[in-house]
Formats: C-alpha cells, sequence, structure tokens
C-alpha cells in the first residue's frame, strides 16, 4: 500500500510568482485535504476535495486554488505569492465520503515554500 | 470557529520517564486524532479515538468527550519520542481538522 506522496519537497520563488503543488493520495483513498503550517504554529485548513469537487475550504483567500483529478491525485494552486505563503504545506487523503464524519487523515511529507 | 489548545507546550523528559499532554476543546469534537510531527516535518497519526481508550505499545490516549478533552500518554520515553505533538479534530458536520497549539517534547539521554 502506497501512503501519500508530495512533490516538490522544497520550492523557493519570488513574490508575485505561481506555483503548484501536487499530492498523491493513499491507495483506496478518495478525499485530499490542503493545510498550511506557518513556522512553530499547528497546520491550518486550506480545503478538502471530494471526487473532483471542492468540499469545504477554510479562510484562505481565492488565489488559493486547487484540483483533484480522477485518479484522486490533487493539486494545490497559490497565484500572486506573498512572502507570508511562505510555509510547509501538508496533503492529506482519507477515505471519507465528505459527510459529517471524515475519515482518518494520513498526511504526505509536506513540501516546504520559501517566498523570498 | 472552535479553539483547541494543547498543555504543556514545551517539555522536556529523561530518557525512560512517563509524560502527560492534553488537549481541550471549546466545542464538540468529531474524529479527533492525535498527531507526532518529527523534525523533518511529517505528522505521523498516533490515534483515531472520538471517545473512550485506546493503546498502542508505550503511547495510550483517552478522550472524554462529554468533558471536551483528551489525554496522550507516553510510557518510558525515548529520544526518537521527540517532536511536536498535535491533537486535531472536526465539529459538527464540517470536514476540516482544527489543530491545537501543540506541545514540543525533547526526550534526553
Amino acid at each position: 500500500e502506497t501512503g501519500v506522496t508530495q512533490s516538490p519537497t522544497h520550492l523557493i520563488k519570488t513574490r508575485g510568482q505561481q506555483v503548484t503543488l501536487r499530492c498523491s493520495s493513499q491507495s483506496g483513498h478518495n478525499t485530499v485535504s490542503w493545510y498550511q503550517q506557518a513556522l512553530g504554529q499547528g497546520p491550518q485548513f486550506i480545503f478538502q476535495y471530494y471526487r473532483e469537487e471542492e468540499n469545504g475550504r477554510g479562510n484562505f483567500p481565492p488565489r488559493f486554488s486547487g484540483l483533484q483529478f480522477p485518479n484522486y491525485s490533487s493539486e494545490l494552486n497559490v497565484n500572486a505569492l506573498e512572502l507570508d505563503d511562505s510555509a510547509l504545506y501538508l496533503c492529506a487523503s482519507s477515505r471519507g465520503g465528505g459527510g459529517p464524519r471524515t475519515d482518518t487523515q494520513y498526511f504526505g511529507p509536506g513540501t516546504r515554500l520559501t517566498v523570498l | 470557529g472552535i479553539q483547541v489548545e494543547q498543555s504543556p507546550p514545551d517539555l522536556i523528559l529523561q530518557e525512560g520517564a512517563n509524560s502527560t499532554l492534553r488537549c481541550n476543546f471549546s466545542d464538540s469534537v468529531n474524529n479527533l486524532q492525535w498527531f507526532h510531527q518529527n523534525p523533518w516535518g511529517q505528522l505521523i497519526n498516533l490515534f483515531y479515538i472520538p471517545s473512550g481508550t485506546k493503546q498502542n505499545g508505550r503511547l495510550s490516549a483517552t478522550t472524554v468527550a462529554t468533558e471536551r478533552y483528551s489525554l496522550l500518554y507516553i510510557s518510558s520515553s525515548q529520544t526518537t519520542d521527540s517532536g511536536v505533538y498535535f491533537c486535531a479534530g472536526t465539529t459538527g458536520g464540517g470536514n476540516k481538522l482544527t489543530f491545537g497549539t501543540g506541545t514540543q517534547l525533547k526526550v534526553e539521554l
């Protein structure tokens, strides 16, 4: 059974640029959630995708967008990067159907984004 | 949104010592999970424990949902237990995990 994978591991961008982060969900999982973790803080929920549709969103501006593909892998896109976007971006997958009781979420190793 | 407080914020133990980490929620939560984040940033699932008690080796956890708290017990700590421990849960019909503030644990020889 393959766990959650993310790419790239590290990324350096400059302010104003755009970035795409990728996530492959664990085998058998159809739900992907994205989180942002700033240094010294707990992860903050960005959004969740279930069956290729956004299924819940946290308090992040529209320049944070995502996609989920038929194989349940997912992308996180961030436009017009700001210095405060520097963080560890974590992807989690679960078997949940996106309903009230989400299943256990399993996290990938993360992508560390630095915005200069 | 709910507030999740964890205590203590920092903890230093000698190898072999026991410890208890606490997580308090401001509202009822579902899908409560405990995680260990290693120094490389990987979040590792420890327990999915919306209520009751579970044990896994040297670790155990108890959640008292009616009183909105959960406890994580670490016995005979080892240096590899070092890292940050987070609890997290969802509320109502929501699907986002809200994380606590974390407990930074350092286990020394």
